[in-house]
């Protein structure tokens, strides 16, 4: 079993639609959890990041982690085309850091 | 402005042959990493650095070598490539305080035949 486990799609949704990413841990010492956003032939880039349960907003962006479940998500509202990328989650125990295998997500006009 | 920039952007080896991949950062961040990514597989550590004059390997360092050369730069040595290191390889570097974001270089595409 990996540690980290996402989902890779593909993923295509309509613009204006709620995107629904999610990813399940097995290692309940992680204490920091990442979304890396990377588009086509760039290196990931971050998106956001939490280190507690809860919910955590930025635009259009709300990171949720759910620690007793070992399960992050992240949601977009209102997706646009620019939003087609791959989204890698991550998490990480004092810089040892562990990434799913990264979900594409295809926003189409 | 650069942030991580990798050298070289596209390569092609033939087994057996040997090179270098280049990563520097001009962010003044103490960490530096090397990571593999592979469709399904996700980004898997090679080696890292903690700090100038210090490495250590990852989860998967076999067929690579590292050198720190300094602060800025680290590279990535395959000193007799295989296919199963066609792959693309991502340079990050970490300031060093705990949890903080890894910057990522934009890759080095690589096939061996």
């Amino acid at each position: 079993q990996k540690e980290v486990e996402q989902d890779p799609g593909p993923l295509s949704v309509p613009e204006g639609a709620i995107v629904s990413l999610n990813c399940t841990y097995s290692n309940s010492a992680f204490q920091y959890f990442m979304w890396y956003r990377q588009y086509s032939r760039k290196g990931p880039e971050l998106l956001m990041y939490t280190y507690s349960s809860g919910n955590k907003e930025d635009g259009r962006f709300t990171a949720q982690v759910d620690k007793s479940s070992k399960y992050i998500s992240l949601f977009i509202r209102d997706s646009q085309p620019s939003d087609s990328a791959t989204y890698l989650c991550a998490m990480s125990l004092n810089n040892d850091m562990r990434f799913g295998a990264g979900t594409r997500l295809t926003v189409k006009p | 402005n650069a942030g991580v920039t990798q050298t070289p952007k596209f390569q092609v080896l033939k087994t057996g042959q040997s090179m270098t991949l280049q990563c520097a950062q001009d962010m003044n961040h103490n960490s530096m990493y090397w990571y593999r990514q592979d469709p399904g597989m996700g980004l898997r550590l090679i080696y890292y650095s903690a700090s100038e004059g210090t490495t250590d390997k990852g989860e998967v360092p076999n067929g690579y070598n590292v050198s720190r050369l300094n602060k800025r730069e680290f590279s990535l040595r395959l000193e007799s490539a295989a296919p199963s290191q066609t792959s693309v390889y991502f340079c990050a570097s970490l300031q060093g305080a705990v949890n903080s974001p890894l910057h990522f270089g934009n890759g080095t595409r690589l096939t061996v035949t």
